[in-house]
């Protein structure tokens, strides 16, 4: 089944405890992104990857890292979590638009992750 | 900077009824996608619309686009309780060389028996 996989679905931590957020395509999808759900705020990018080595800052970048070394994972980094990044995480990968006839970037969404920082 | 407005945010209707939500965007672009999100679930996508003019439907959904206004509408007709949740729309824009999708701030649905 065509999916994107993320983990932990579910997590509590504590300040400044280092995490990581898994990410996982098995399309063989080109661009993945990160975006945070937060009440009221709609779904902002974090950061996004158009292919392996290659990842750009979205529209809120701070406090988080990513690497793209293999092109099926995208993992979400927060090296010093503080409370103002509890947020739900969703990943999404699609095809590069320029590679689909029709130009479409349809973005699959994994399942999200919700992070509660404390 | 590219923003993408929905309006309204929060919707109650009667099972039955008809309404319209509106998602108004600040940059052009001819490339505009709705999403559906379900209570504790991820997003769907649900229609994709490409160009001026573009109107695509599904069941009691209809989502049609007008570049010009930069506007686009996803219409509900007669109202089911299945069709309570949150609906996104995102404009797609090429930026710098890069694909640059922006989101709505979704507008919450819920239909009333």
């Amino acid at each position: 089944e065509a999916q994107v996989t993320q983990n932990p679905r579910y997590l509590i931590t504590v300040t400044g405890k280092k995490l990581t957020v898994t990410c996982s395509q098995n399309m063989n999808h080109e661009y993945m992104s990160w975006y945070r759900q937060d009440p009221g705020l709609g779904l902002r990018q974090i950061y996004y990857s158009m292919n392996v080595e290659v990842t750009d800052k979205g529209d809120v970048p701070e406090g988080y890292k990513v690497s793209r070394k293999e092109k099926r994972n995208f993992p979400l980094i927060l090296e010093s979590p503080s409370p103002n990044q509890t947020s739900l995480y969703f990943c999404a990968s699609s095809t590069l638009p320029g590679q689909v006839p029709s130009g479409a970037n349809v973005l699959t969404f994994g399942a999200g992750s919700r992070l509660t920082v404390l | 900077e590219l923003k993408v407005e929905q309006n309204p945010l929060f919707l109650s209707m009667q099972e039955g009824k008809n309404y319209t939500i509106y998602c108004n965007y600040s940059t052009t672009s001819d490339r505009l996608y709705w999403y559906r999100q379900d209570p504790g679930k991820s997003l769907e996508s649900l229609f994709v619309l490409l160009s001026n003019g573009a109107v695509k439907q599904e069941g009691r959904l209809m989502a049609s686009l007008d570049t010009k206004a930069r506007l686009s509408t996803l219409h509900i007709t007669a109202a089911v309780h299945d069709l309570s949740a949150t609906y996104f729309c995102a404009v797609d824009i090429e930026l710098s060389g890069n694909e640059k999708l922006t989101f709505g701030t979704g507008t919450r649905l819920t239909i009333i028996p």
